[in-house]
């Protein structure tokens, strides 16, 4: 069955410093990784998704993420974090055929919190 | 992008009542989903709602309790019905907008609170 573990619970790094969150899954085939941001109070916004190519993508707000099938990793960076980013980090893998597209099985979450 | 709109974005609910959640999206889109997200916990989908079909429940989920319609391809509504505290969760729906499985949006989210 497809799952995905997020390890890290609760993550605190200063402003300015750099970031990664980790993320591994538990897929039988390539899948369909997705990070998504939830900010207090907020829904859910897409940083950045991996489907296929190139396997480091490019997000939103200076995120980036890189898929290592070996690993079965697609850890979530950013080389300086604002103040801006606390908030909940959800990783999330989609099935890339069959019936299921289109749901997605979430990690538990990391909170991030930033110092100033 | 997919901007959806879901209504109402915060309630407070009695025990015992139903309420209905809506979800609508500015475009066309085949596959809706509902997830809960109970307090301090991850995503679970609920349904898979597509156009012209029955929703999908997923394991856990029955109609009963969440009856969800389809009525065109903008828009859905998710029924919680006789409310308990347990109930009390965020509920967001989410859109396939490629049809895919790759390109995924949320709404905003309904925060309903059971007394």
């Amino acid at each position: 069955a497809q799952s995905v573990t997020q390890p890290d619970i609760h993550i605190t790094v200063s402003e300015g410093a750099s970031l990664e969150l980790r993320c591994n899954y538990s897929y039988g085939a390539t899948p369909y990784l997705f990070w998504y941001v939830q900010s207090p109070g907020q829904g859910l916004q897409l940083l950045l998704k991996y489907f296929s190519g190139d396997t480091l993508v490019q997000g939103i707000k200076g995120f980036e993420a890189e898929f290592k099938r070996s690993q079965s990793s697609f850890n979530l960076r950013k080389p300086s974090v604002h103040w801006s980013d606390a908030a909940e980090y959800f990783c999330a893998v989609g099935a890339s055929y069959g019936g299921s597209q289109g749901n997605l099985i979430f990690g538990k979450g990391t909170k991030l919190s930033v110092k100033p | 992008s997919a901007v959806i709109s879901q209504k109402p974005s915060r309630d407070i609910c009695q025990r015992g009542t139903s309420l209905t959640i809506q979800c609508q999206v500015d475009s066309q889109v085949t596959m809706m989903f509902w997830y809960r997200q109970q307090p301090g916990q991850s995503l679970t989908l609920i349904a898979t709602a597509n156009q012209g079909s029955e929703a999908t429940y997923e394991s856990g989920f029955v109609i009963d309790k969440f009856p969800i319609s389809r009525p065109n391809l903008t828009f859905s509504t998710l029924t919680v019905s006789n409310m308990s505290p347990e109930d009390s969760s965020i509920y967001l729906c989410s859109v396939d907008t490629a049809g895919l499985g790759n390109t995924i949006y949320f709404g905003e989210g309904s925060w309903l609170t059971v007394v």
